[in-house]
């Protein structure tokens, strides 16, 4: 499968835990992406990584969310303090050099308790 | 502020009938327009995406229509089947696509038998 690849797919935890989700982009994508979509509502820009370098982040990245992407492959998402407001579906997307097309990963659905 | 307004929230068409759904914008450097279909429990996979130098788009059923200086554009799905029976959003971005995505509400279409 060369697709986007996300882990875990669900995740459930206590409000207060850290919780991290890796995103393995399709090879050759130098572009990554992070999204959140909560229930009925279309993704929501989070950041965005071109190789190791992140370009651009939302307000809705709070001080609680951090991404890396160490070594311009594969992604890390990190939550820290879950609030029950973080529950969500949390997307992946890649694209190649020189933008175009961004293809999703399935998503790891986020449950805070 | 939802930079794309999407509409209607959900549509259900008779099996073979025309699906049509509409997305308007305000900020006029977007310059890429995707739609995605997403079903229950995936991430979003491209359908068709078209430029602002096209006035119109077709691939297999479906078709984009655009217009710029309505700051519209809306899909129309032709010879609608159940297996279409899933949520579409429409999204914006700058950069040819490759900055973030700016998502619609999206829209839940239902094809009967």
């Amino acid at each position: 499968d060369t697709g986007v690849s996300q882990d875990p797919r669900h995740k459930i935890t206590k409000r207060g835990q850290n919780v991290t989700f890796r995103c393995d982009p399709i090879s050759e994508h130098n572009r990554l992406y992070w999204y959140r979509q909560t229930l009925g509502q279309g993704p929501e820009f989070l950041t965005y990584f071109q190789n190791e370098a992140q370009l651009e982040k939302s307000r809705l990245l709070s001080d609680r969310f951090s991404a890396e992407r160490p070594k311009g492959s594969f992604s890390t998402l990190e939550i820290q303090r879950t609030e029950q407001g973080d529950s969500a579906m949390y997307l992946c997307a890649s694209s190649p050099p020189g933008g175009g097309t961004q293809y999703f990963g399935p998503g790891t659905r986020l449950t805070v308790l | 502020q939802q930079q794309v307004k999407q509409s209607p929230q959900s549509l259900i068409v008779q099996k073979g009938g025309i699906s049509i759904i509409n997305c308007a914008y305000e900020n006029t450097a977007f310059d890429y327009f995707p739609w995605y279909q997403q079903f229950p429990g995936k991430g979003p996979a491209l359908l068709i995406a078209i430029r602002p130098d096209v006035s119109e788009k077709k691939e297999g059923r479906f078709t984009i229509s655009f217009n710029k200086s309505a700051k519209q554009f809306s899909l129309h799905i032709m010879d609608s089947q159940p297996g279409d029976s899933a949520t579409y959003f429409c999204a914006a971005s700058m950069g040819s696509g490759a900055n973030n995505l700016f998502f619609g509400t999206g829209t839940r279409l239902t094809v009967i038998p």
